[in-house]
């Protein structure tokens, strides 16, 4: 069955590290990729998405992810975190064009410290 | 734009009582979606909608019925609500079922 996995329920990083958030998937095609963030109280918010192109996708609040074929991954980047980065995460993927819904993983709460 | 909106934003209800959700999108999208977040289970999908008119069961249906009578609401019932409806519902939307979806900001439902 296809499947989204983010294999880090929780992640602590300093203000100002670098920050790396997993995202695999089971899936034989290429599917439609995204990240979604999740503020305390709020909806999800679009981070970027991936359809087809280039591979490392840009997206807002400085973030960025690689689709790694080889390694059936989406993982999201940030180099320097921000104090308010700290929220849920969350990966979604589309599996084949004209499917009904994306699956979402289960998130990564990430939690900053000074 | 409003984008999708979510009404209410709070309630409290007594085990048995019921209540409607409303979903309201204003971006012309075909796709609407009704999930419930809960700690530690990410998002669960309950219904969907592929178009005006239409319904289908996601991942969580038991205890809900949805509809979907006007292209730009969703509607989500729930006829004799229990204890472990409680949860956070979220409504999203999208162009096309492998596509962006936008979410609605969440309704925090209690029941006692």
């Amino acid at each position: 069955a296809q499947s989204v996995t983010q294999p880090d329920i929780h992640i602590t990083v300093s203000e100002g590290a670098s920050l790396e958030l997993r995202c695999n998937y089971s899936y034989g095609a290429t599917p439609y990729l995204f990240w979604y963030v999740q503020s305390p109280g709020q909806g999800l918010q679009l981070l970027l998405k991936y359809f087809s192109g280039d591979t490392l996708v840009q997206g807002i609040k400085g973030f960025e992810a690689e689709f790694k074929r080889s390694q059936s991954s989406f993982n999201l980047r940030k180099p320097s975190v921000h104090w308010s980065d700290a929220a849920e995460y969350f990966c979604a993927v589309g599996f084949n064009f004209g499917n009904e819904k994306l699956t979402f993983g289960t998130g990564t709460r990430l939690t900053i410290i000074p | 734009n409003a984008g999708v909106t979510q009404t209410p934003k709070f309630r409290v209800l007594k085990t048995g009582q019921s209540m409607t959700l409303l979903c309201a999108q204003d971006m012309n999208h075909e796709y609407m979606y009704w999930y419930r977040q809960d700690p530690g289970m990410g998002l669960r999908l309950i219904h969907y909608s592929v178009g005006e008119g239409t319904t289908a069961k996601g991942e969580v249906p038991d205890g809900y019925n949805v509809s979907r009578l006007k292209k730009q609401n969703f509607l989500l019932g729930l006829e004799s609500a229990a204890p472990s409806q409680t949860s956070v519902y979220f409504c999203a939307s999208s162009y096309f079922g492998t596509d962006t979806q936008y979410f609605g900001p969440g309704t925090r439902l209690t029941v006692l």
